[in-house]
């Protein structure tokens, strides 16, 4: 069974921090990476594609290493608005999306 | 440009009982998805669709549930009879091509009974 794990947190920080999400994958045919965010009652969103060079959107830095079958979200300076589960997906080309359970992020002042 | 539409919102339904949950996905998207969320756990898919065909149905339980995409368009998912474990959020969601960037509806949280 191909699955994504995550830590399910809480990760409970102050303002200001910087906050690193894991997930390790199974498939090591998985060809496609995705940190969705999902906000309490609410659908999910996508927050950034996850490329093998790894890629940056502001204060969020994906990273990939296929070799260990391992993907990192990295949230700099924590805003209140960053509170949110944030969702790990993978897929193999050709078959459907793969969610992890989500990591719970709390950002307090 | 309007999202994902889905309803109703809400659903409380007793066992047994039926319930259906319809999805009209972003104009032009021939890709739709039916996932299933219990809480505390992210989205499984339950069903694929490319246009009015089935891609992917494999987590589907068949002997209750069933969906439909007749024109390609709009979709229906059908539970029958509902069980108490049947009970989360039925998210909807379309891509324009199949398993690229996936757009979610607000979803239909379903309670059983």
């Amino acid at each position: 069974r191909k699955e994504v794990e995550q830590d399910p947190g809480p990760f409970n920080v102050p303002e200001g921090a910087t906050v690193a999400f894991n997930c390790t994958y199974s498939n090591s045919a998985s060809q496609s990476f995705f940190w969705y965010r999902q906000d309490c009652r609410k659908e999910p969103k996508l927050l950034m594609s996850v490329y093998s060079s790894g890629n940056e959107d502001g204060r969020f830095t994906a990273q990939l290493n296929r070799a260990s079958q391992y993907i990192s979200l990295l949230i700099r300076d924590s805003k209140l608005s960053d509170s949110a589960t944030y969702l790990c997906v993978v897929n193999e080309a050709g078959t459907a999306l793969i969610f992890g359970k989500g990591t719970t992020l709390s950002v307090s002042s | 440009e309007a999202g994902v539409a889905q309803s109703p919102r809400y659903k409380i339904i007793e066992k047994r009982q039926s319930v259906a949950f319809w999805c009209n996905p972003i104009s032009g998207h021939a890709t739709l998805y039916w996932y299933q969320q219990i809480l505390g756990q992210g989205p499984k898919l339950l069903i694929q669709f490319q246009n009015n065909g089935v891609v992917d149905d494999s987590q589907l339980p068949k002997d209750r549930f069933s969906a439909e995409r007749l024109k390609g368009v709009d979709s229906t998912l059908k539970i029958q009879p509902a069980k108490l474990e049947d009970s989360a959020v039925y998210l909807c969601a379309s891509s324009s091509l199949p398993n690229y960037e996936q757009y979610f509806g607000p979803g239909t949280r379903l309670t059983v009974t």
